[in-house]
């Protein structure tokens, strides 16, 4: 099936900097929601956006909703060790629809 | 807080076992979705349930995959045989009924391994 395109696969970075990621997608979507996964644990809904160009926080997090809406961005602030895992954007054509996922960005922080 | 169930949360089996995996919703939700993730993937969609009725199973390999809802709470996903490649972890979302949003909460997974 579909998968989204997330960037980058993968993130080592130093605990206090800033994180950025994204998720593109050759269709249309409605909806866009990030999740965070840890080891052998479920996804876990960090963000939801609903419209186009819509700016969302939730602590530490930023997200984005593109003008296009085949994209969207996902900023972290201030990175703590807690931040480590597997980040999955998914995207959604409206109502109820199953979820199309991207493959994650995995990001690892080095205190 | 309201969680989504899963059990078991690990599961072995042999190929050409059968094998069951159940979830429960969050109270309330109407939706209930299965999906499979292999490691190193995204999740992908296997069925879709609205109350006790499949509205997507449209990726569920049915010669060997079942599911079922017959309450339209709870729910059971079936392999029967499990071959090698069904080594996955098998997740359960729920979602609010009607819900314009789409918000899924995910359950901690079933991860099984097929020897």
């Amino acid at each position: 099936g579909q998968q989204l395109n997330q960037s980058p696969q993968s993130m080592f970075i130093q605990e206090g900097e800033d994180v950025s990621m994204n998720c593109t997608s050759s269709s249309i979507f409605n909806t866009w929601l990030w999740y965070k996964q840890d080891p052998g644990e479920g996804p876990v809904l960090l963000i939801a956006l609903y419209k186009a160009g819509e700016l969302t926080s939730n602590g530490r997090l930023t997200a984005q909703f593109g003008i296009t809406r085949k994209d969207s961005f996902l900023n972290i602030s201030a990175s703590i060790p807690s931040d480590v895992g597997i980040y999955f954007c998914a995207g959604s054509w409206g109502g109820a629809d199953g979820l199309t996922f991207g493959k994650g960005t995995h990001l690892i922080i080095q205190p | 807080e309201a969680e989504v169930a899963q059990s078991p949360r690990y599961k072995i089996t042999e190929k050409s076992q059968a094998v069951a995996f159940w979830c429960d919703p969050i109270s309330g939700h109407a939706t209930l979705y299965w999906y499979r993730q292999i490691l190193g993937q995204g999740p992908e969609l296997l069925v879709q349930f609205q109350d006790e009725s499949v509205v997507d199973d449209s990726q569920l390999p049915k010669d060997r995959f079942s599911a079922e809802r017959l309450k339209g709470v709870d729910s059971t996903l079936k392999i029967q045989p499990a071959e090698l490649g069904d080594s996955a972890m098998y997740l359960c979302a729920s979602s609010f009924r009607d819900s314009s949003y789409n918000e899924q909460f995910f359950g901690p997974g079933t991860r099984l391994t097929v020897l």
